[in-house]
Formats: structure tokens, C-alpha cells, sequence
């Protein structure tokens, strides 16, 4: 059972630069989250989805993107990728009993 | 606005020792409250959660009780073992259009033989 899958697990960004973090979840769950983790921090979450085609706005949403176009996959868009972006990046989706499944982290860093 | 406060770590314990990780929240009412866990180099998993005051999660050993009157929701073991090692995350969530986590910082756990 896949659950929630990340890709990449790990990259390296030059300052300006744009590329997308990838999210996929095989359980057929309509709300999906994207968090990103600082060191030392909790996860803030910075766009969040309720089902294909709706997708708001988080806690730190700025410099990123997302689109919904499928039930499975909830794409993160990093543009113009800074050094204030460099984080772990976390999907995760909404099961029936409210518990949350993440996937296993995209670690970014932006020199 | 919402918010959750954790005790600040690294917690560090030794194997069998009894293990408090105190957390409370701000909120208007009664959200549900969770605890999740992030072991090295994965992502977090569900602990345990409570959804009403006086509820009492439990799993793997672990207990959190939903106090209304202290707004908390502390996590404790009996005896903890090397294997708990890892990041603990208290979290509240409304049960709203958004279904929204907030979490708190976290707290390292680090049992030792």
C-alpha cells in the first residue's frame, strides 16, 4: 500500500530558480495538505485542498503554487525559489477518521 | 488565533523511566486534539487523538487525556524504551470545511540504554 508519495526526496535550487514538488496519494482521499518544517519548528501549513479543483491558502503561502486537477495528485510550485524557502516539505492527506498521512518528506535547499 | 505550546527538548530519559510531554493549546471550543510522532528521516504518523474533553487517546503505552478545564492535552508512557526515541507533535484541528491541523513545535525525545 503506497499511501502518500513524495518526489524528490532531496534538492538543491539556485536562488531564482522554480521547480515543483510532486504529491500522489493511492487512498482516494479528498482533502490534501502541503506543510513545510524548519528546524526546531512545527509544520506550517501553506495550501491545503478539499477535493479536485478547490484549493485555499494556508498559513505561509507565499512564493508558492498549487493546482488540483486529480484526486491523487496535488502539485507544489516553488517560483523563484529563495533562500527563506529552503525547508522539509510535507504532503499529506485526510483520511475518514480525521487522521492525517504524510508522506515521507522533500528536503529543499536554495543556496 | 489557534494555537498549541509544547514543552521544549530535547527530553532525554532513560530506558523505563516515566515520560511526561506537556501540551496546551488556545482555541475558541473544543477542537480535537492529536498526537503524532516523527521517527529519522520519515514523515509523521498518528499517535493518538481525543475529539472531546475528558477523552483519553492511548496506543502503543502512550496516554493523552483532553482536559478542558487546563486546556491541555499532556502525553505520558510508563516506561519508554530506545525505540520511542523520536519527534513528538501536539496538534489541534477543527472539524470545519478545512479539516486544518495546527501543530505544535515538537519535542525530541532521546531514550538511552
Amino acid at each position: 500500500n503506497a499511501g502518500v508519495t513524495q518526489t524528490p526526496k532531496f534538492r538543491i535550487l539556485k536562488i531564482g530558480q522554480s521547480m515543483t514538488l510532486q504529491c500522489t496519494q493511492d487512498m482516494n482521499h479528498n482533502y490534501m495538505y502541503w506543510y513545510r518544517q524548519d528546524p526546531g519548528m512545527g509544520l506550517k501549513l501553506i495550501y491545503y485542498s478539499v477535493g479536485a479543483g478547490i484549493t485555499d491558502k494556508g498559513e505561509v503561502p507565499n512564493g508558492y503554487n498549487v493546482s488540483r486537477s486529480t484526486t491523487e495528485d496535488f502539485p507544489l510550485r516553488l517560483e523563484l525559489a529563495a533562500p527563506s524557502q529552503t525547508s522539509v516539505y510535507f504532503c499529506a492527506s485526510r483520511g475518514n477518521t480525521g487522521e492525517l498521512f504524510f508522506g515521507e518528506g522533500s528536503r529543499l535547499t536554495v543556496l | 488565533g489557534d494555537s498549541v505550546t509544547q514543552m521544549e527538548g530535547p527530553v532525554t530519559l532513560s530506558e523505563e523511566a516515566f515520560l511526561t510531554i506537556n501540551c496546551t493549546y488556545t482555541a475558541t471550543g473544543y477542537p480535537s486534539l492529536f498526537w503524532y510522532v516523527q521517527y529519522p528521516g520519515e514523515g509523521l504518523q498518528l499517535l493518538l487523538k481525543a475529539t472531546k474533553a475528558d477523552d483519553k487517546g492511548s496506543n502503543k503505552g502512550f496516554e493523552a487525556t483532553y482536559r478542558k478545564e487546563t486546556t491541555s492535552f499532556h502525553l505520558e508512557k510508563g516506561s519508554v524504551q530506545v525505540s520511542d526515541s523520536a519527534v513528538y507533535f501536539c496538534a489541534l484541528s477543527w472539524m470545519d470545511s478545512s479539516y486544518k491541523l495546527i501543530f505544535g513545535s515538537g519535542t525530541r525525545l532521546l531514550v538511552r540504554p
